[in-house]
C-alpha cells in the first residue's frame, strides 16, 4: 500500500515548455486534490476533484489543466510553463467516510527558468 | 470555516511531552479541529481529530476545551522526528461531492532538541 505516489520528483523547465505531473493513489479514494506550496506560505489548491470524472478549479488555477483519468489518477499539465509556476506542488486524495482527513503525496518540486 | 491562532514557534526537549497550542475562539459547534503536520521537504501529514471530546491515537493526543474555543495537541515522547510545521484546520465536515480543500495557515514551527 504506496498511498499517494507522485512523479517526478524534481523537474527544472524553460518558460514556454508544458510538462504533466502525475499523481496516483491505492486506497479506493473518491476526491483528489493538486496543490502547490510556494517558499513560507501555506497550500494552495489548483483544482480538485470530487470524483471520478469531475473536475473543478480551487484557489489558484491559471496556467493549469487536469485530468482525472480514472479513480487512481488525476494529472496536472503545465501548458506554457512560466516563472511564477516555480514551487512544490503536492497531490493528496481524501476518501468519502474520512471526513477531512486528507493524505498528500511527497511532491513534486519544479523549477521554471 | 473558523479563523485559527497559533504561536509561530515553540522548542521542546526530546523525550518531553510537546504542548501545542491552537485558539479557535469563533468555532460553530458543527466544526470539526483537525492537525496535520509537515515535515520538511515532505507533503502534509494527518495526524489527528476531534469535535468535542478528547481524542488518542498512536501519534497523538488531542484536548479540546469544553467551549471549544482552544485546543492543545499533546505528542506525548517528542523525538527529533517529529521536528516540523504543525496546522491546527478548523472546518465544517464535508462528505463527497464538496470542495473539501484545507485551508493552511502558517502553523506553529516545533523545535525538538536534544
Amino acid at each position: 500500500n504506496a498511498g499517494v505516489t507522485q512523479t517526478p520528483k524534481f523537474q527544472v523547465l524553460k518558460t514556454g515548455q508544458s510538462m504533466t505531473l502525475q499523481c496516483a493513489q491505492d486506497m479506493n479514494h473518491n476526491s483528489m486534490y493538486w496543490y502547490r506550496q510556494d517558499p513560507g506560505m501555506g497550500l494552495r489548491l489548483i483544482y480538485y476533484s470530487a470524483s471520478e470524472g469531475t473536475t473543478d478549479k480551487g484557489e489558484v488555477p491559471n496556467g493549469y489543466n487536469v485530468s482525472r483519468l480514472n479513480k487512481r489518477e488525476f494529472s496536472l499539465r503545465l501548458e506554457s510553463a512560466a516563472p511564477s509556476q516555480t514551487s512544490v506542488y503536492f497531490c493528496a486524495s481524501r476518501g468519502i467516510q474520512g471526513l477531512d482527513t486528507q493524505y498528500f503525496g511527497p511532491g513534486t518540486r519544479l523549477t521554471v527558468l | 470555516d473558523a479563523k485559527t491562532t497559533q504561536p509561530p514557534s515553540m522548542d521542546c526537549a526530546e523525550g518531553r511531552a510537546a504542548n501545542l497550542p491552537c485558539n479557535h475562539s469563533t468555532i460553530s459547534g458543527n466544526e470539526y479541529v483537525y492537525w496535520y503536520r509537515q515535515i520538511h521537504s515532505q507533503g502534509p501529514q494527518y495526524i489527528i481529530h476531534g469535535l468535542k471530546n478528547n481524542e488518542t491515537n498512536e501519534m497523538a493526543s488531542l484536548i479540546i476545551t469544553e467551549d471549544r474555543k482552544s485546543s492543545t495537541l499533546i505528542l506525548p515522547h517528542a523525538t527529533l522526528r517529529d521536528t516540523a510545521v504543525y496546522y491546527c484546520i478548523v472546518r465544517v465536515a464535508s462528505y463527497g461531492g464538496s470542495q473539501g480543500n484545507l485551508i493552511f495557515g502558517k502553523g506553529t514551527k516545533l523545535s525538538v532538541k536534544p
